[in-house]
């Protein structure tokens, strides 16, 4: 199965500034997956792009892909001190169909 | 509150002892996972159900021993375990076709 890997490994920002994390992965794909995990906690789904979509917005989140690039990102506008947590993506394609995995993902802290 | 609950959700056990983690969701899904997540590294997928049957055992040790009683439960059987077998233990489940999945929060496990 494939799994993505997210830049940076850390982000740190202040509350109102945006927040950009990226994910590549290797192999051809149906969807592209994005997670959040507060500390300690289980991770919970943000957002799903398909391979023939190229952006996605849910309220705060804006998601794009570039299957071209073997890559896509994921924007947090306007950030909170409550989005501190790890961003996870996964691949979904071919052998990873119903079996995601995911990388160490992106720390995000967000000072108040 | 996503759906998927987990007990204990803490748990100290000894290298001898038999111990078993409990998975339980009522969303209707299908499929079901354990995945361990241990300090700095990428969540591992253990172990994948779908309509009951195993269809992954990503090489985990026979120490782990899945039951999947229904579609609804999912047990992790804990027996001579080892300290670094130590970490926080996710169960998930999803509809069989994996699009988003819904996390417990998980059990902490210390293994002394």
């Amino acid at each position: 199965s494939q799994q993505g890997e997210e830049d940076p490994q850390a982000l740190s920002i202040q509350e109102g500034e945006n927040a950009t994390m990226n994910c590549s992965y290797k192999t051809s794909i149906n969807n592209l997956q994005w997670y959040r995990q507060n500390s300690g906690r289980g991770l919970v789904h943000l957002i799903l792009i398909r391979s023939n979509e190229r952006e996605k917005h849910s309220g705060r989140l804006r998601v794009t892909l570039d299957t071209s690039k073997k890559s896509s990102s994921l924007l947090i506008t306007a950030s909170r001190a409550a989005d501190t947590a790890s961003y996870f993506c996964a691949p979904v394609g071919g052998t990873s169909y119903g079996k995601l995995t995911f990388g160490q993902g992106t720390i995000l802290t967000v000072h108040p | 509150e996503t759906g998927v609950t987990q007990t204990p959700r803490h748990l100290v056990m000894g290298m001898t002892n038999k111990k078993s983690l409990k998975c339980e969701q009522h969303l209707g899904h299908n499929a079901m996972y354990w995945y361990k997540q241990s300090a700095k590294k990428p969540l591992e997928l253990m172990f994948v159900y779908n309509f009951k049957e195993q269809t992954e055992n990503n090489s985990v040790p026979s120490r782990f021993s899945p039951e999947c009683p229904n579609s609804s439960h999912l047990f992790l059987h804990l027996h001579t375990l080892q300290p670094e077998d130590s970490a926080l233990y996710l169960c998930a489940s999803s509809h069989n076709d994996g699009t988003e999945l819904f996390f417990g929060s998980g059990t902490q496990l210390s293994v002394l």
